[in-house]
């Protein structure tokens, strides 16, 4: 495709219930990012793939988060029993490199995400 | 820890009027820094990437310079359609080769007629 594609676009969920988001970043790109963003705030780190690895991790916010990439495509952020706190926006970024270098190729493109509202 | 400060937080400007937006930076060391554009309801779009001080870039009415410490988003002779939120971001070195973006607030700009 010509962008990130995530769906759904909006997700609202009860408490508790689980759920999970889906990201299909730029054909080809190597590296993925899950970001959340708060209302009114910028976007937060949540956790990095290089094709099929999980490289980092360290932005997830509880052991109720899980992000998975198996096949070095298509990702899903799953969060079980979710919590109030948990409402935000998800965005999804892709890259096409897998190491910084000079230039533009660390340019990460993001997808529209999705809206969780739990109510 | 590295830290993005975008400011102000919110700007007004009547369309014709030229103004910067500003986003100073504490990082370790800085692998790039990036400018993206925001509407409501959407994603970050990309606008700029710069690697070292002193360094500019252009692109219609928008132009992004770095210095060491912080970076300008000079918008010249704005129009209704540049209002949108601005983002600042800088690369980290984060787990693994690639590094992950740390984003200011970003700073809310309205364009009116």
């Amino acid at each position: 495709g010509a962008g990130v594609s995530q769906s759904p676009r909006y997700k609202v969920a009860k408490r508790g219930q689980d759920v999970a988001l889906r990201c299909d970043p730029i054909s080809g790109h190597v590296s993925l990012f899950w970001y959340q963003q708060a209302l009114g705030q910028g976007p937060e780190f949540l956790t990095y793939f290089q094709n099929e690895a999980q490289l980092d991790k360290s932005g997830l916010p509880s052991d109720r988060f899980f992000a998975e990439r198996p096949e070095g495509s298509v990702s899903t952020l799953k969060i079980q029993r979710t919590q109030q706190e948990d409402s935000a926006v998800y965005l999804c970024a892709s890259s096409k490199r897998a190491r910084v270098v000079q230039g533009d190729k660390n340019i990460q493109y993001f997808g529209a995400g999705t809206r969780l509202s739990v109510l | 820890e590295d830290q993005v400060t975008q400011s102000p937080e919110a700007l007004r400007l009547q369309e014709g009027e030229s103004s910067s937006l500003n986003c100073s930076y504490t990082v370790s060391g800085l692998r790039g820094l990036f400018w993206y554009r925001q509407d409501p309801g959407k994603g970050p779009e990309f606008l700029f990437t710069l690697y070292s001080a002193g360094e500019e870039k252009e692109k219609e009415r928008l132009k992004a310079t770095l210095t060491k410490k912080e970076s300008f988003l000079h918008i010249t002779a704005p129009k209704p359609e540049d209002s949108a939120t601005y983002l600042c971001a800088v690369l980290t070195q984060g787990g693994g080769s690639q590094g992950n973006l740390i984003f200011g607030k970003g700073t809310k700009l309205s364009v009116k007629p």
